[in-house]
C-alpha cells in the first residue's frame, strides 16, 4: 500500500539553525510528493512539491529533493526563523490516484 | 479571491445524533476532497469528488458516513448516529484538476461528540 513516514517531533531549534525533517515513503509506481505546512491557527497550505524523480521543490527557503532510489523527500532549510514554527506534513499522491496520503506531522518550534 | 470555506467551524453534538458538514470549494475547482484530522489517526483521506461524482470513497470509515456534491460546487458530509470516535477536525480541499496538483484546504470543522 501507500504510506508516508516522517520524523517524529516535536523538534525545537534556535533561530538561524539548519533544519532537516526526514520523510520516507512507500508507493507503487511514481507518486507525486508534497510538503504541507500548518501555521498556528491557520489551515493547511502547500509549501513545495515534486512530481518526478530528482526534481527539487523549493519555496520560502525550504527545499526537498525527490529521491526514488532511497524513497525519500527530506525537507531542509539553511537558516530557520521564529516564523517557521508550525506543523509540517509530508504527503504523497499515488500515481493514477487523486487523494493525498499524509505522514503523521512534525511540530517545529523555533526559539529566538 | 475567496478560498475554501467550511461551516460550521465548530460543532458539538451528542452521541447518536446526525450531523452535516458543509464545504464551499474555490470557484471553478472541479475536484473536491474530504479528509479527517484526529489525534490518534493523523490526517486521513475520506472521499474524492470529480464534478458531482465520487470515484473514490475508499476512505469513508463506515456506512454511517456519506457525502454528496451538487452543481459541481458545494459538498455536504453527513455522519449518522455519531460516535465519540468521530470527534475530529474535518477538512475539505479543492483543486483545479486532479492527480498530483495542489489541493487548497479549508479551515476545517471541529466536531466534538459528547
Amino acid at each position: 500500500g501507500n504510506s508516508v513516514t516522517q520524523m517524529e517531533g516535536p523538534v525545537t531549534l534556535s533561530e538561524e539553525a539548519f533544519l532537516t525533517i526526514n520523510c520516507t515513503y512507500t508507493a507503487t509506481g511514481y507518486p507525486s510528493l508534497f510538503w504541507y505546512v500548518q501555521y498556528p491557527g491557520e489551515g493547511l497550505q502547500l509549501l513545495l512539491k515534486a512530481t518526478k524523480a530528482d526534481d527539487k521543490g523549493s519555496n520560502k527557503g525550504f527545499e526537498a529533493t525527490y529521491r526514488k532510489e532511497t524513497t525519500s523527500f527530506h525537507l531542509e532549510k539553511g537558516s530557520v526563523q521564529v516564523s517557521d514554527s508550525a506543523v509540517y506534513f509530508c504527503a504523497l499522491s499515488p500515481q493514477g490516484a487523486q487523494k493525498l496520503v499524509f505522514g503523521q506531522g512534525t511540530r517545529l518550534t523555533i526559539n529566538p | 479571491g475567496a478560498g475554501v470555506s467550511q461551516s460550521p467551524s465548530n460543532k458539538v453534538t451528542e452521541k447518536g445524533k446526525d450531523v452535516e458538514l458543509r464545504c464551499d470549494p474555490i470557484s471553478g475547482h472541479t475536484a473536491l476532497y474530504w479528509y479527517r484530522q484526529s489525534l490518534g489517526q493523523g490526517l486521513e483521506f475520506l472521499i474524492y469528488f470529480q464534478g458531482n461524482s465520487a470515484p473514490d470513497k475508499s476512505g469513508l470509515p463506515s456506512d454511517r458516513f456519506s457525502a454528496e456534491r451538487t452543481g459541481g460546487s458545494v459538498s455536504t458530509l453527513t455522519i449518522q448516529r455519531t460516535q465519540q470516535e468521530d470527534s475530529a477536525v474535518y477538512l475539505c480541499a479543492s483543486s483545479l484538476a486532479s492527480g498530483g496538483v495542489e489541493q487548497f484546504f479549508g479551515p476545517g470543522t471541529r466536531l466534538t461528540v459528547l
